[in-house]
């Protein structure tokens, strides 16, 4: 069975520094992979997305992700957070018709 | 138009209440998908539609009853709800193309609180 696990459930860090969000996943076939954030009372906004193709992904507001099959991870990372990233990250599979969610990552940036 | 649209974004209904949660895209899609969200805690599925026929039903009450009236258009009808039931519903839609999935766009939910 397919499952993504985020290891972190929540992550302090200072305004300006750098953050790595972990997430692992378990499958033995091929995936896509997804980075959500939500703000809170809102919906879920994609940050990215691995398909196939380059390791390293970019995404918006300054994130990036890198695929590492031989490690199955799939580790969130902006070199400079800003006190607006503070928010909850979800991590996500997909490798059917079903988009399956890690437990969440609460980011809280502090000035 | 790259969006997801639910109405209403907030609900208050007693459990003898029969209410429906409207989602709507323009973007093509063929898939759409009902989560349920509650507070700290990730989104789990309850449906999933595929051009228009229901595919997936994660083991959801009859109290929920799904409805995809075209290819734009998801409805959740709700009745006879439980105060547990609270939670942020989620509409989500996707391209899919073979085994392909380009990636979920979801709306901005609608918090539905029952009395």
């Amino acid at each position: 069975a397919q499952s993504v696990t985020q290891l972190d459930s929540q992550v302090p860090v200072f305004e300006e520094a750098p953050v790595e969000l972990r997430c692992n996943y378990s499958s033995s076939v091929s995936v896509y992979l997804f980075w959500y954030v939500q703000y809170p009372n809102q919906g879920l906004q994609l940050l990215l997305k691995y398909l196939s193709g380059s390791t390293l992904v970019k995404g918006i507001n300054g994130f990036e992700a890198e695929f590492n099959k031989s490690q199955t991870s799939f580790h969130l990372r902006k070199p400079s957070v800003h006190i607006s990233d503070t928010a909850e990250y979800f991590c996500a599979a997909d490798n059917t018709d079903k988009l399956i969610f890690g437990t969440g990552t609460r980011l809280q940036v502090f000035p | 138009d790259t969006e997801v649209t639910q109405t209403p974004k907030h609900l208050v209904m007693g459990m003898t209440n029969k209410k429906s949660l409207k989602c709507e895209q323009h973007m093509g899609h063929r898939a759409m998908y009902w989560y349920k969200q509650k507070a700290k805690k990730p989104p789990e599925l309850m449906f999933v539609y595929s051009y228009e026929k229901l595919s997936i039903n994660e083991s959801v009450p009859s109290r929920f009853s799904p409805e995809c009236p075209n290819s734009s258009l998801l409805n959740l009808h709700l009745h006879a709800l439980q105060p547990e039931d609270s939670a942020l519903y989620l509409c989500a839609s996707s391209h899919t193309e073979g085994q392909a999935n380009y990636g979920y766009t979801f709306g901005s939910g609608t918090r539905l609180t029952v009395v």
